[in-house]
């Protein structure tokens, strides 16, 4: 079953704006995770949040994770083109390497 | 993070047939996971790929309908049988090598058209 819930669903920026996606879950977890996927293809690893952990830094991505509120947002500073895909979160159930539960997905549009 | 290889990358079948999916790791794994993804939706988990052992199936999921293989670290096969224009979906394995720096690498999925 879906666990997360991400919003917008659809999001259209133009190049150069930051681009914010959110996210929230509803059960317990041990760690979040970001992913990208291109044109319905392989999805592409982000950046991984523990659930010790409010904020991470990956290059142009800003993670936040908020446990009390269950939710996680994900922010990309200064968005080109190639940035245009899907966005998911993702949560792990267990204590380590565990199968995800994906939220519906962000899809963004990068206008050049 | 490991590379993984997936094979057929889309197939055409007719209903009522089967077909497997493959799954090459460049690097032994404890970890191999299958999921589906249904048009225009998000990736459900479908099973655990468990090495020398049955899978692992998710609500919703039997093996029957999805048997699955994994005879090493390294390999795994997902079989869709007896399908149906429902089962028309990406097909996607993904396995996990030094998880918390990495999370998991997903295959380039299967793109499963049943007509």
């Amino acid at each position: 079953s879906q666990q997360g819930e991400e919003d917008p669903q659809a999001l259209s920026i133009q190049e150069g704006e930051n681009a914010t996606m959110n996210c929230s879950y509803k059960t317990s977890i041990n760690n979040l995770q970001w992913y990208r996927q291109n044109s319905g293809r392989g999805l592409v690893h982000l950046i991984l949040i523990r659930s010790n952990e409010r904020e991470k830094h990956s290059g142009r991505l800003r993670v936040t994770l908020d446990t009390s509120k269950k939710s996680s947002s994900l922010l990309i500073t200064a968005s080109r083109a190639a940035d245009t895909a899907s966005y998911f979160c993702a949560t792990a159930r267990g204590g380590g390497a565990d199968g995800l539960t994906f939220g519906k997905g962000t899809h963004l549009i990068i206008q050049p | 993070s490991a590379v993984i290889s997936q094979k057929p990358s889309r197939d055409i079948c007719q209903r009522g047939t089967s077909l497997t999916i493959q799954c090459q790791v460049d690097s032994q794994v404890t970890m191999m996971f299958w999921y589906r993804q249904q048009p225009g939706q998000s990736l459900t988990l479908i099973a655990t790929a468990n090495q020398g052992s049955e899978a692992t199936y998710e609500s919703g999921f039997v093996i029957d309908k999805f048997p699955i293989s994994r005879p090493n670290l390294t390999f795994s096969t997902l079989t869709v049988s007896n399908m149906s224009p429902e089962d028309s979906s990406i097909y996607l394995c993904s396995a996990e090598r030094q998880y918390f720096n990495y999370g998991y690498t997903f295959g380039s999925g299967t793109r499963l058209t049943v007509v």
